[in-house]
């Protein structure tokens, strides 16, 4: 069972577009991370949001905690091609202080 | 900066041979971790150690596998009889909290093992 879906599972676009990527379960979070991973290297963290409805901002990434604290999205304006990596969420499930993670979002910008 | 760092950065082995991956976390860090990532797949969790002892393992890390910190600061993954499918990029991570709210995880670049 995937508890954590991300999707789209991969997206390629032009510079300048802007995008979002989501993160959804069924399960209730009390924390949730997003990370980004290089190839040839370990993930690093982005963002950690903990309240429901909770958004915060890192330049042109804006990352949203769903209300019910089951999901998240990122957001990203302008894309460039440094933001090309594989993004992936990470929550803390509610019941059992478990770390679980997504698949990813493998997020390629072209020039 | 201080840094996770993990050795030996690519391993390759014949399939039945034991092979140790080894990483230095960071030094005031008390949570430890290993994880996997097969080529172009997600990230997967193997085991989670603290206070000298597994807090968390997932049902890949079956008894070819192992943990040891055998000192202060070396976090050491053992695999006993190394199959094919064992190939993957071995990740070690560590934090300085975990619980309710995540701590964040420090990753080292891992440790490519390649099963022959």
């Amino acid at each position: 069972t995937q508890l954590l879906e991300q999707s789209p599972q991969f997206l390629s676009i032009q510079e300048g577009e802007n995008l979002t990527v989501y993160c959804n379960s069924s399960s209730v979070f009390s924390s949730l991370q997003w990370y980004r991973q290089e190839p040839g290297e370990g993930p690093v963290l982005l963002v950690t949001v903990v309240t429901g409805g909770e958004v915060k901002k890192l330049k042109r990434l804006t990352f949203q905690f769903g209300d019910a604290r089951k999901d998240s999205s990122l957001h990203i304006t302008a894309a460039q091609p440094g933001d090309t990596g594989l993004y992936l969420c990470a929550g803390v499930m509610d019941s059992n202080y478990q770390l679980i993670w997504g698949a990813g979002t493998k997020l390629i910008i072209k020039p | 900066e201080p840094e996770v760092t993990q050795t030996p950065s690519h391993q390759v082995t014949q399939m039945g041979q034991e092979v140790i991956l080894r990483c230095v976390p960071i030094s005031n860090h008390l949570y430890f971790y290993w994880y996997r990532q097969i080529l172009g797949q997600k990230v997967e969790f193997l085991v989670s150690f603290y206070n000298n002892e597994i807090s968390e393992k997932s049902e890949i890390f079956d008894d070819q596998f192992s943990v040891e910190r055998p000192d202060g600061s070396n976090f050491t993954l053992k695999i006993r009889s190394t199959k094919l499918e064992d190939s993957a990029m071995y990740f070690c991570a560590s934090s300085a909290t975990s619980g309710r709210v995540a701590g964040e995880l420090f990753f080292g670049e891992g440790s490519r093992l390649t099963v022959l």
